[in-house]
């Protein structure tokens, strides 16, 4: 079975861009939740979608949004890019039929702001 | 304000060791927790988990332990191995937050042979 796929691996942007990263959970989940991962704050949680709605939401300015299709799979974005926004952006995914279940995470795309 | 610690930053130990990794969280409204170990280049990989109805859970060479009294969790691993070398973070599920995991700091783990 496949595991949670993110692309791509890398990117590099320069301030004011705005970008998409991709990701395609493990087959038969339906809930995937968007991580960010830097060196000062560590991992922070974004967004979590489930059947095409976000059902939950982190601290995060609306630069940060996120869709997630029919099939599961799900993009998130962040426009007007800072060079802050440099991290690691790590996408998980899980069954979705309830509360509290086991993530299991992609490689994540390393994203780069110059 | 939520949030998941770990005491120690980095844990240096020989190989064949038991390996004891401590995080503190602070939501006693918690009733899920999570070991991830990251291994560079990569995501977080599950380890372990437990629910806040036990105190302990074991795997292979791996042991979970929860005190609720304290809000305390701890990672041991038996026998500790070179590949054991990696970044590990504990995690929370906040109830009612659906798939919302609060992240510690991380600890990383250093095996000498």
């Amino acid at each position: 079975k496949a595991g949670v796929t993110q692309t791509p691996r890398y990117l590099i942007k320069t301030r004011g861009q705005q970008v998409t990263l991709s990701c395609s959970p493990i087959s038969g989940h339906r809930s995937v939740s968007w991580y960010q991962q830097t060196p000062g704050q560590g991992l922070q949680f974004l967004f979590e979608y489930f059947s095409e709605t976000q059902r939950n939401k982190g601290n995060f300015p609306g630069r940060f949004s996120g869709r997630q299709f029919s099939n599961s799979r799900s993009e998130m974005n962040v426009s007007t890019l800072e060079l802050g926004d440099s991290a690691l952006y790590l996408c998980a995914s899980s069954l979705g039929t309830g509360n509290n279940e086991k993530l299991f995470f992609g490689s994540g795309t390393q994203l780069s702001v110059l | 304000g939520e949030s998941v610690g770990l005491h120690l930053p980095t844990l240096s130990v020989q190989e064949g060791d038991n390996s004891i990794i401590n995080c503190a969280y602070s939501n006693s409204a918690s009733d899920y927790f999570i070991w991830y170990k990251q291994e560079s280049g990569k995501g977080p990989q599950f380890i372990i988990d437990i629910r806040s109805n036990m105190d302990k859970r074991q795997g292979q060479r791996v042991t979970v332990l929860l005190n609720k009294t304290v809000k305390h969790l701890s990672l041991q691993i038996a026998a500790t191995q070179p590949g054991d070398s990696a970044v590990y973070f504990c995690a929370e599920f906040v109830s009612g937050g659906y798939n919302k995991l609060i992240f510690g700091a991380g600890t990383r783990l250093a095996v000498h042979p």
